[in-house]
């Protein structure tokens, strides 16, 4: 119930192109959901996060997709860079208690040129 | 502003050799403070938490352990390094009050048991 599945485990996308990665979760309790990126030897940083009270939410290039009743919620990168390519890692948080987050498993994207 | 300072970035250690880990925050007080481990091409394992001086919760049992000196001070240690220590180990922080979910990681230090 704790665990937040994260696919796909890599990723190589053109330059231009939509990056999608997804993630599911089971505990309902959740309701933040953060998406982090970690480039090669660095901590990973806050990239974009959303609530449950929304399906959506975009920054710049970067959008978050969110489907309640599916338990699911999905990272997409439009225009991909090449200076996109690093490891992204979702995550989910309750509002309670300690609010441990819980992270996915990673995903290492490559933008090709 | 915050920021979170970790040390040392890099470590070789010799099996059976002690650790330390070292984590600080500035900007900031009663933080929540944190230590992860993320194993080459794996996720990030949770170790350590904690809430306030002294107050320590391990999340998985194992050969390390964490200290809590000071408020903004978080410690990972080890009598004796397994090989299986090895990793990429992240402090990180939160800050202590209710709603507040931004966790944000230090640089990271990279330990090599060999």
């Amino acid at each position: 119930q704790q665990q937040v599945k994260q696919s796909p485990q890599s990723l190589i996308v053109q330059k231009g192109g939509i990056s999608i990665i997804n993630c599911a979760y089971e505990n309902t309790a959740f309701d933040y959901f953060p998406w982090y990126q970690q480039f090669p030897g660095k901590g990973p940083a806050l990239l974009i996060a959303i609530r449950p009270d929304v399906s959506e939410k975009k920054e710049g290039r970067f959008t978050i997709s969110f489907n309640k009743s599916a338990k699911q919620f999905s990272l997409h990168i439009m225009d991909s860079q090449p200076g996109d390519s690093a490891t992204y890692f979702c995550a989910a948080s309750m509002n309670t208690g300690f609010q441990k987050l819980v992270f996915g498993t990673g995903t290492r994207l490559l933008v090709s040129p | 502003s915050q920021t979170i300072h970790q040390w040392p970035a890099t470590l070789v250690q010799p099996v059976g050799s002690p650790l330390s880990l070292e984590c600080t925050v500035e900007g900031t007080s009663n933080p929540n403070l944190y230590w992860y481990r993320q194993a080459a091409g794996r996720g990030l394992q949770l170790l350590f938490y904690s809430v306030g001086i002294g107050q320590i919760s391990s999340e998985v049992p194992q050969n390390l352990s964490a200290s809590r000196p000071q408020d903004r001070q978080f410690i990972l240690s080890s009598k004796k390094l397994l090989l299986s220590d090895s990793g990429f180990y992240l402090c990180a922080w939160r800050r202590g009050r209710a709603g507040a979910n931004v966790l944000t990681f230090g640089a990271g230090s990279r330990l090599t048991v060999l």
